[in-house]
C-alpha cells in the first residue's frame, strides 16, 4: 500500500472551495517537493501542480497547492463539473529511494 | 506538440515476457528522465521506475515490486523508451502509462497489460 495517505473522497457543489490532503513522512514529504495529477479513468494523467504550489501553463488559478511539515494540499476553487476526476499527490522518498503516490481521492460534483 | 504513444500491451500468461514501447515526439528525447507509472484495475497510480537522460548517467530506478524482474531502457536515436517486463505475475495486471521529466509533466495514454493463464 501507499507510503502517502489521501481521503478516499470529497465533493462539493459548481462553486465552492474542495480542499484535499495528503499525509506522509520525514522521508518523502518532508524532504521533497510534492506534485499533484489529476487523472479521468481511460484518459492520461495531467499534471496539476509541481513543487508544491506551481502550476504548469494552462492550468487554471483555480488550483493551488500547498505543504507544511510532512502533509501537502490540494484547493480546488470554483469547483466545475469538468473538474471530478480522481486527484492524486506525489513525491519523491530518500528511504525506498522511489517515487511514491498517494491513495488518491475521487472528486464529485454535486 | 508533445506526444508520447506506448504500445507492446497484450494478454501474457504468468511467467511470461512483455516489452512495452514508448515512441514520443516534440521534444528533446535525450535531454529528458523518463518513467513509467501504471495503474492495477480499480487501483491508483503506482510508479514502476525511471531512466535518467544519458548526459544525467542513464541510470535506472525501481520501485520495490518489479526490481529484478522489469527493465527500463532508452534509444535516443529512435526517441523511444522501453520496459521488458520477465516473470510477470497477475498483480501486474495494468494500464502502463510513460512520462516526461521529474515532475512527470507529460503522459501517453497508456497500454494495457493483462497477465492471466
Amino acid at each position: 500500500q501507499s507510503v502517502l495517505t489521501q481521503p478516499p473522497s470529497a465533493s462539493g457543489t459548481p462553486g465552492q472551495r474542495v480542499t484535499m490532503s495528503c499525509s506522509g513522512s520525514s522521508s518523502n514529504i518532508g524532504s521533497n517537493a510534492v506534485n499533484w495529477y489529476q487523472h479521468l479513468p481511460g484518459t492520461a494523467p495531467k499534471l496539476l501542480i509541481y513543487s508544491n504550489n506551481q502550476r504548469p501553463s494552462g492550468v487554471p488559478d483555480r488550483f493551488s497547492g500547498s505543504k507544511s511539515g510532512t502533509s501537502a494540499s490540494l484547493a480546488i476553487s470554483g469547483l466545475q463539473s469538468e473538474d471530478e476526476a480522481d486527484y492524486y499527490c506525489a513525491t519523491w522518498d530518500d528511504s525506498l529511494n522511489g517515487r511514491v503516490f498517494g491513495t488518491g481521492t475521487k472528486v464529485t460534483v454535486l | 506538440e508533445v506526444q508520447l504513444v506506448e504500445s507492446g500491451g497484450g494478454l501474457v500468461k504468468p511467467g511470461g515476457s512483455l516489452r512495452l514501447s514508448c515512441e514520443v515526439s516534440g521534444f528533446t528525447f535525450s535531454n529528458a528522465w523518463m518513467n513509467w507509472v501504471r495503474q492495477a484495475p480499480g487501483e491508483g497510480l503506482e510508479w514502476v521506475g525511471h531512466i535518467k537522460s544519458k548526459a544525467d548517467g542513464g541510470t535506472t530506478d525501481y520501485a520495490a515490486p518489479v526490481k529484478g524482474r522489469f527493465t527500463i531502457s532508452r534509444d535516443d536515436s529512435k526517441n523511444t523508451l522501453y520496459l521488458q517486463m520477465n516473470s510477470l505475475k497477475t498483480e501486474d495486471t495494468a494500464v502502463y502509462y510513460c512520462a516526461t521529466g521529474w515532475i512527470l509533466l507529460r503522459w501517453g495514454q497508456g497500454t494495457l497489460v493483462t497477465v492471466s493463464s
